[in-house]
């Protein structure tokens, strides 16, 4: 079976240092990995994914992440945090091989001035 | 804006009763997701359609079916509603949708509430 852990419930830090949100997945099959926003009362936004191509994944707004299989990690970072990253972020995880999808419990980052 | 559109936004309704979910997917998406966000069970995968048939199935209860349409719009039916139901429902598309690999684009969400 699949499954995906975010680390965090809450993470804060202040403006202009780095981000580190993270995200543990299990899959039977090869992953595929994503990384989704949600901002107050909107839908979801991808920020990246990663599908077995290069394990270093660079997203929308300075976020990027690094597939580590060893780990079984897939840890969202962002060298310098902007007010407007304060949102809920979800790991994601798909997996062929159960042909669903299942997302992590989120992570609220909050940023502070 | 993702371009994926939901109507309606807010729905209250009565435990007992049975409500129907719209969905239109982006231009040129083939499948469409829906999604069940409440605060104790959080963000759950429902159910997948792609270009009409059923790909994929979550943790869809009996009580709810879905249904995608020649247009490609879907609709999500949830019937005798009880408290627990009430949540945010997101729909999603993708291009393409045979092993969930692609991008999705999520819409808006229709807030459910039951009282």
């Amino acid at each position: 079976a699949q499954s995906v852990t975010q680390l965090d419930s809450h993470v804060s830090v202040s403006e202009g240092t780095p981000v580190l949100l993270r995200c543990n997945y299990s899959s039977s099959y090869s992953p595929s990995l994503f990384w989704y926003v949600q901002h107050p009362n909107k839908g979801l936004q991808l920020l990246l994914k990663y599908t077995s191509a290069a394990t270093l994944v660079k997203g929308i707004n300075g976020f990027e992440a690094e597939f580590k299989k060893s780990e079984t990690s897939f840890h969202l970072t962002k060298p310098s945090a902007h007010m407007s990253d304060a949102a809920e972020y979800f790991c994601v995880v798909s997996d062929r091989g159960y042909q669903k999808v299942t997302f992590g419990t989120g992570t609220k980052l909050q940023v502070i001035p | 804006d993702s371009g994926v559109t939901q109507t309606p936004k807010h729905l209250i309704t009565a435990t007992g009763q049975r409500v129907t979910l719209r969905c239109s997917p982006r231009s040129g998406d083939l499948s469409v997701y829906w999604y069940q966000q409440s605060l104790d069970q959080g963000l759950q995968f429902l159910i997948q359609y792609y270009n009409g048939e059923e790909r994929a199935k979550g943790n869809i209860l009996e009580r709810f079916s879905a249904q995608q349409f020649p247009d490609l719009h879907s609709e999500l039916n949830l019937s005798s509603l009880e408290l627990g139901d009430s949540a945010l429902y997101f729909c999603a598309s993708s291009v393409g949708g045979g092993e969930l690999l692609y991008e999705q684009y999520f819409g808006p969400g229709t807030r459910l509430t039951v009282t």
